[in-house]
């Protein structure tokens, strides 16, 4: 268990539809992170959060909407997504982004755009 | 620019050793992670180094050399359960704000 979680576990959803995917870490961590995982690719920053401001949007298309209420929570809402969309969407957080300190990684939310 | 290269996949033997390497080109190095990551599973954090040398904890060893921009992970007395993708990772620090590039991963397939 490593203390970030992940819902839901699965998503499959057509092109015009609208969901939300969620994110906690229960390690008292300032900083949170989403990446996308696709296959033969490295994982890939989308965005950065440190203490619940927004500190990096890696080019990351409008229809990808980020949300982060407090620092222990971390949702991304998605709408009129693309079949390349499919991809595992990784959570993770850490102390806070200018320390050295390793990131903890939620199991992913497998995503796939019909 | 930044580019972290690793070998896509390797197999070994269950008791034998394996080396994956890593090679890395940042504009602000400030450290170097390894990940393991089983199929279907999260990353999870195996070592770190930011100075040069060899950093063992258990059955697994990460080295540093940051004027060759290199890294390898040793895994010694390989278990089946070692079977999984390696990540390489470089945390890259711009100003105040340090994100990790990660590598695309070295599958690792343990053979009895």
């Amino acid at each position: 268990e490593t203390g970030v979680t992940q819902t839901p576990r699965h998503l499959v959803m057509g092109m015009t539809n609208k969901k939300s995917l969620k994110c906690e870490q229960h390690l008292g961590h300032n900083a949170m992170y989403w990446y996308k995982q696709s296959a033969k690719k490295p994982l890939e920053l989308m965005f950065v959060y440190n203490f619940k401001e927004q500190t990096e949007n890696n080019s990351v298309p409008s229809r990808f909407s980020p949300e982060c209420p407090n620092s222990s929570h971390l949702f991304l809402h998605l709408h009129t997504l693309q079949p390349e969309d499919s991809a595992l969407y990784l959570c993770a957080s850490s102390q806070d982004m200018r320390t050295s300190g390793e990131q903890y990684f939620g199991p992913g939310t497998r995503l796939t755009v019909t | 620019g930044q580019n972290i290269d690793q070998p896509t996949e390797m197999t070994a033997t269950e008791g034998a050793i394996v080396q994956i390497n890593c090679t890395y080109q940042t504009s602000g190095f400030n450290g170097l992670f390894w990940y393991q990551q089983h199929a279907g599973e999260a990353p999870t954090f195996l070592s770190y180094n930011v100075l040069d040398g060899l950093e063992e904890k258990g059955r697994f060893s990460s080295f540093l050399s940051r004027s060759k921009g290199y890294s390898y992970l040793l895994l010694k007395e390989l278990q089946m359960k070692d079977s999984a993708s390696y990540l390489c990772a470089v945390r890259d620090q711009r100003g105040s704000q340090g994100n990790l590039i990660f590598g695309k991963g070295t599958k690792l397939s343990v053979k009895p």
